[in-house]
């Protein structure tokens, strides 16, 4: 099986830019669909990106995702950054029996 | 609106069986669109996903737990369940169930939570 690799944290100031990296340890990135959740402490995970770009209804397009062959990567890219961004991320993915894979999560810091 | 609520006792003692429902309201679990599945978070750690199953009755475990746990569907009732074998302090998390998308496997929605201590 892979791996997601995520950065344990992220920082920067509202109103900026921040990208969040989720690589895969093995095999294609763009095998198998990377989604994004957003987790607020006490709460449960709630979907910002799905099927690698796609934005569920709700989310402001602030939040965007692409995947990066190259890098065998995704990324989550929130723009304009609000102090209610402030949250746990985490990707996710499947291998080729379905089953689950989660990244380790990053901590992102609005300050 | 599709919801889902984890329900099961939230102390369980060490070697004993974790055992949790999740019932599903505002949907039928008998589409053949969706997995229904189960992550657990250990407190202060990341997510662990430990298996999912469909309506039809097939499983996907987790292999690092596969030998401890068992998923099952009731159309009948509209819910899902988990048992979990043999469990340690190691087992303590939030449970939550949700539902996912049978070819991108996308988690939407997710219950609540609840948290399980193992101890004695």
């Amino acid at each position: 099986n892979f791996m997601l690799t995520q950065p344990h944290s992220v920082s920067e100031s509202p109103g900026k830019t921040v990208t969040i990296s989720c690589t895969r340890s093995s095999g294609s990135i763009a095998s198998n669909y990377v989604q994004w959740y957003q987790q607020r402490p006490g709460s449960a995970p709630t979907t910002v990106m799905y099927e690698d770009s796609q934005r569920p209804s709700g989310v402001p397009d602030r939040f965007s995702a692409s995947i990066g062959s190259s890098s065998n990567s995704a990324s989550l890219t929130i723009s304009g950054l609000k102090t209610e961004d402030e949250a746990d991320y985490y990707c996710q993915s499947y291998d080729s029996s379905n089953r689950g894979v989660f990244g380790g999560g990053t901590k992102l810091t609005v300050l | 609106q599709l919801q889902l609520q984890e329900s099961g006792p939230g102390l369980v003692k060490p070697s004993e069986t974790l055992s949790l429902t999740c019932p599903v309201s505002g949907a039928s679990i008998s589409s053949s669109s969706y997995y229904w599945g189960w992550i657990r978070q250990p407190p202060g750690k990341g997510l662990e996903w430990i298996g999912s199953i469909h309506y039809s009755g097939s499983t996907y475990y987790n292999p690092s737990l596969n030998s401890r746990v068992t998923i099952s569907v009731d159309t009948s009732k509209n819910q899902f369940s988990l048992k979990l074998s043999s469990v340690t302090a190691a087992d303590t998390a939030v449970y939550y169930c949700a539902r996912h998308k049978v070819q991108t496997n996308w988690f939407d929605p997710w219950g609540q939570g609840t948290l399980v201590t193992v101890s004695s």
